[in-house]
């Protein structure tokens, strides 16, 4: 069964330090979502992407988050400097195209699991 | 922005019994979805419902999507130990908004 793939699993990072995270998503996948979820809270969308493109990213704390897709295919999400405040599991998502019968159906990763110390 | 609210927070059950939990919006959503998160992993997708009233099974599962397009209820039915977990309403408003709830987390007793 097709799986979205999130790297690392776990990340411990001393604050003002610089962390990356990868997302590769279903193949076929045009649509990208990163998602960053406090304990005991919801998902809460950071960017979306169709295909290489950013379709939303007005959660997305632009200061220090960076995100890109360059091919379209996988892509990776960066924090620099990174703050306590961070410390969270970003989950990447994949879906089909927009407009595609079933385009709202999101599929998860396992996450990664970020600790600022 | 928008928010979903979901009931209740946290429910302890006896395995075997049924279990309703539901996510309600003060705004018109066009597509409900009802995912699961074990600890530590992401959410696994349940049920997607797209048309209001609409009401699909997948297994012990249970989702409809409510007539007034406000709500959505997930019902589990003869409840087993791997049900345990944190189950999170989703949907998509017609501003094309897409949004999760806070979760119910399900606790089942032996």
């Amino acid at each position: 069964e097709a799986e979205v793939a999130q790297s690392p699993r776990y990340k411990i990072t001393e604050k003002s330090q610089a962390v990356a995270f990868w997302c590769d998503p279903i193949s076929g996948h045009a649509t990208l979502y990163w998602y960053r979820q406090i304990l005991g809270q919801g998902p809460e969308l950071l960017v979306q992407f169709q295909d290489e493109s950013v379709v939303d990213d007005s959660q997305l704390p632009k200061d220090r988050f960076s995100a890109e897709r360059l091919k379209g295919v996988d892509s990776t999400l960066k924090i620099q400097p990174a703050e306590l405040g961070d410390s969270a599991m970003y989950l990447c998502a994949s879906s089909l195209r927009s407009g595609t019968p079933g385009a709202y159906e999101q599929y998860f990763g396992p996450g990664t699991r970020l600790t600022v110390t | 922005g928008q928010q979903l609210n979901q009931s209740p927070q946290s429910m302890f059950i006896q395995e075997g019994e049924d279990v309703s939990m539901n996510c309600t919006s003060s705004s018109i959503f066009n597509t409900w979805l009802w995912y699961k998160q074990d600890p530590g992993e992401g959410p696994v997708l349940l049920i997607a419902l797209y048309k209001a009233g609409e009401l699909t099974s997948n297994g012990r599962l249970t989702a409809q999507f409510g007539i007034t397009r406000k709500d959505s209820f997930l019902n589990i039915s003869a409840s087993i130990p791997s049900d345990v977990g944190i189950y999170f309403c989703a949907g998509q408003d017609y501003g094309q908004n897409f949004v999760f709830g806070p979760g119910t987390r399900l606790s089942v007793l032996p």
